[in-house]
């Protein structure tokens, strides 16, 4: 069963403005973390941002934040004031608890292309 | 600087090959991964370790294998009975634990099979 979905595979947005990358997830645990990569053309995987499950406050981390609604299951990226070197590919993970420890699991991703 | 390095960049392997992937981090990382990435696709687990001499299968283990001698090291061998393997490998390591533990990436290396 899919654990992370990202349903837009591509996205546009003109440069300037503000866009929302969506992303929900799917665990039984209680305790579990959200993070964003992104990936440009290079390959380089960056982590952006993060959100634990307890935690009340949406993350934020500069143009990042990260609205967690968590009875919904969601936890989308939302990118402000969007530049032209955003555009890239950017992959929802969670961190979930498996036997013999931890992984993280990546959805399929939505590629970003900002409009000059 | 500390960081995680997979060696080579590119490799080519002929059909019927062995080849070893190369991973190294510095990190102090109790916790190592390997994912597979097609084009225009998400990543997929390959195998992971949360400890020395100890890993599990992730979700496509098939055709793969790993070593955890120490660790610093992840190698992943990509073995003649993975039908499919080109594609682009990145390594990771993190922390343990379910909580802010940002995994941190190599820069890949991309296997071609000619």
């Amino acid at each position: 069963a899919q654990k992370i979905t990202q349903t837009q595979p591509g996205m546009f947005v003109q440069e300037k403005e503000a866009v929302t990358l969506d992303c929900t997830y799917d665990t039984s645990d209680q305790s579990y973390g959200l993070f964003w990569y992104k990936q440009p053309s290079s390959g380089e995987m960056i982590f952006l941002i993060y959100q634990g499950s307890y935690d009340e406050q949406n993350a934020t981390e500069g143009r990042y934040s990260l609205n967690f609604q968590k009875a919904r299951k969601s936890a989308n990226l939302v990118i402000s004031a969007s530049q032209l070197g955003d555009s890239a590919m950017y992959f929802c993970a969670m961190r979930e608890t498996v036997a013999g420890g931890f992984k993280t699991i990546f959805g399929a991703g939505t590629r970003l292309f900002v409009k000059a | 600087d500390g960081g995680i390095t997979q060696s080579p960049k590119y490799l080519f392997r002929k059909e019927g090959q062995n080849v070893t992937l190369s991973c190294e981090q510095n990190l102090n990382h109790d916790a190592m991964y390997w994912y597979r990435q097609d084009p225009g696709q998400g990543l997929r687990l390959i195998y992971y370790s949360q400890i020395v001499n100890d890993f599990q299968k992730g979700d496509i283990a098939e055709g793969y294998s790993v070593s955890r001698e120490k660790k610093e090291s992840f190698p992943l061998t990509v073995t003649s009975a993975q039908k499919n393997p080109t594609a682009f490998y990145l390594c990771a390591s993190s922390k343990p634990g379910p909580m802010n533990t940002e995994a941190f990436f190599g820069q890949g290396t991309r296997l071609t099979v000619v």
